[in-house]
């Protein structure tokens, strides 16, 4: 069974930027999460997906974060314009309806913001 | 306010030995308290889930204990191995899985 996949998995952009993240979670998941990892820190959730209906984005920046699950498997989140504190690790997971305690976790995207 | 306290120092044993890293929290009622491995440039591998009603919970080398009065759960590895070296993290659940609140972790480094 393959993980959750994320691509890519370094980014460098200049400030003021966009920049897109993607997600495959594992087949037949249908929560989605997107955290964010800061150097040291655990992870932060910034929004979960049950099938494509965003049911928590309330840590969502949303003047500049926005995601989409169009159809209830892909996840892409953006960031417009990015900053320079948004460098992080963000990371995608995903949990079935069956097994709702168990989070598998992508590799991450790791973003630099120059 | 709402804490998750892991030790922020690493925690340096010998191999055979026994390690123990703790979770403290704070004005949080968790249904759930489970604990991830993060190894360096990947993502968090969860290990064990413990319960609310639950007092211990073991795997293998694993030992995970809960104690809703402390507010407190330990993760025990027995017999560490250089390669359990790696950051644990602790991560609580309210809600019925609806929320994953994650600490800081804690950095193992198992010497041969």
């Amino acid at each position: 069974e393959a993980g959750v996949v994320q691509s890519p998995r370094y980014k460098i952009i200049e400030k003021k930027q966009p920049v897109a993240f993607w997600c495959n979670p594992i087949s037949g998941h249908n929560t989605l999460y997107w955290y964010l990892q800061n150097l040291g820190q655990g992870p932060e959730l910034l929004i979960r997906y049950e099938n494509e209906e965003a049911v928590d984005d309330s840590q969502l920046p949303k003047d500049r974060f926005s995601a989409e699950r169009l159809k209830g498997v892909d996840s892409t989140l953006k960031i417009q314009p990015a900053e320079l504190g948004d460098s992080a690790v963000y990371l995608c997971a995903s949990s079935s309806r069956d097994s709702q305690e168990t989070q598998y976790f992508g590799p991450g995207t790791r973003l630099l913001v120059l | 306010s709402q804490k998750i306290e892991q030790n922020s120092e690493a925690l340096n044993i010998q191999e055979g030995k026994t390690a123990t890293l703790t979770c403290n929290y704070t004005n949080y009622s968790p249904a759930y308290l489970q604990w991830y491995r993060q190894d360096p440039g990947r993502g968090p591998v969860f290990l064990l889930l413990i319960r609310e009603n639950e007092k211990e919970k073991r795997k293998e080398r694993l030992k995970v204990t809960f104690d809703t009065t402390l507010k407190q759960s330990l993760f025990h590895i027995t017999a560490s191995q250089p390669a359990d070296s790696a950051t644990y993290l602790c991560a609580l659940a309210e809600d019925n899985f609806n929320k994953f609140y994650f600490g800081s972790g804690t950095k193992l480094n198992v010497k041969p």
